[in-house]
């Protein structure tokens, strides 16, 4: 079956400093791949995705490659902020996300603190 | 602001009584709305999908008699854990799939605390 592994945390940085959290996965066929970001008291929201090889998505700052050979997707961003500090959450579905019957796999999430 | 509400956010329950979890779609109406939950150090696991007028689909492994859930609304889906024990302790979490004109998005509620005691 599908599945995700994320580097564990909790990850604790200095503002400005460059960040990697590394996430890997398993599947079958060409799943499309995410990170989700929950910030205190509030919902999962999508960070940003890539739904083919070598696609790069971004937001924010943040940025993910999706490498098929190495079959990762590791979230990067040059220089953090405070409020980056959150729980972050890489995941793949193995169809479009949204499409019926598409499922969403998780990695287990990784504690991001910033200090300033 | 949130577009899916969870409620409660937090529950304490003595083992054996039942406790019931609502998510909320809000400005959207969700056909279709899951229901996650995660253990300490550990993934989101999809237990059940649950479609607007008929029966959840469970994930294998989740009791559907333990983990009621209920659609009965477009806006509207509840967990009812039922006969509560302290391994259920856990986090669980909603999501709600939007319809729009480009494309389907999914939503995530805050999350809801449960703790057995």
């Amino acid at each position: 079956g599908n599945s995700v592994t994320q580097m564990e945390g909790p990850v604790t940085l200095s503002e400005e400093a460059f960040l990697t959290i590394n996430c890997t996965y398993t599947a079958t066929g060409y799943p499309s791949l995410f990170w989700y970001v929950q910030y205190p008291g509030e919902g999962l929201q999508l960070l940003l995705k890539a739904t083919k090889a070598d696609d790069k998505g971004s937001n924010k700052g943040f940025e993910a490659t999706y490498r098929k050979e190495t079959t990762s997707f590791h979230l990067e961003k040059g220089s953090v902020q405070v409020s980056d500090s959150a729980v972050y959450f890489c995941a793949l579905s193995d169809r479009g996300l949204g499409t019926s019957g598409s499922r969403l796999t998780f990695g287990e999430g990784t504690q991001l603190t910033v200090n300033p | 602001g949130a577009v899916v509400s969870q409620h409660p956010s937090r529950v304490i329950c003595k083992s054996g009584t039942s406790v019931k979890i609502e998510c909320r779609s809000l400005d959207f109406q969700a056909t279709t709305m899951f229901w996650y939950r995660q253990f300490p150090k550990q993934s989101l696991m999809l237990m059940a999908t649950s479609n607007e007028g008929s029966k959840a689909t469970y994930e294998q492994g989740v009791e559907k008699d333990k983990f009621l859930i209920n659609h009965a609304s477009l806006t509207l889906s509840t967990l009812t854990v039922t006969s509560a024990h302290p391994e259920d302790s856990s986090f669980y979490i909603c999501s709600a799939r939007a319809r729009g004109w480009s494309g389907n998005t999914i939503y995530f509620g805050e999350g809801s605390w449960l703790t057995v005691v």
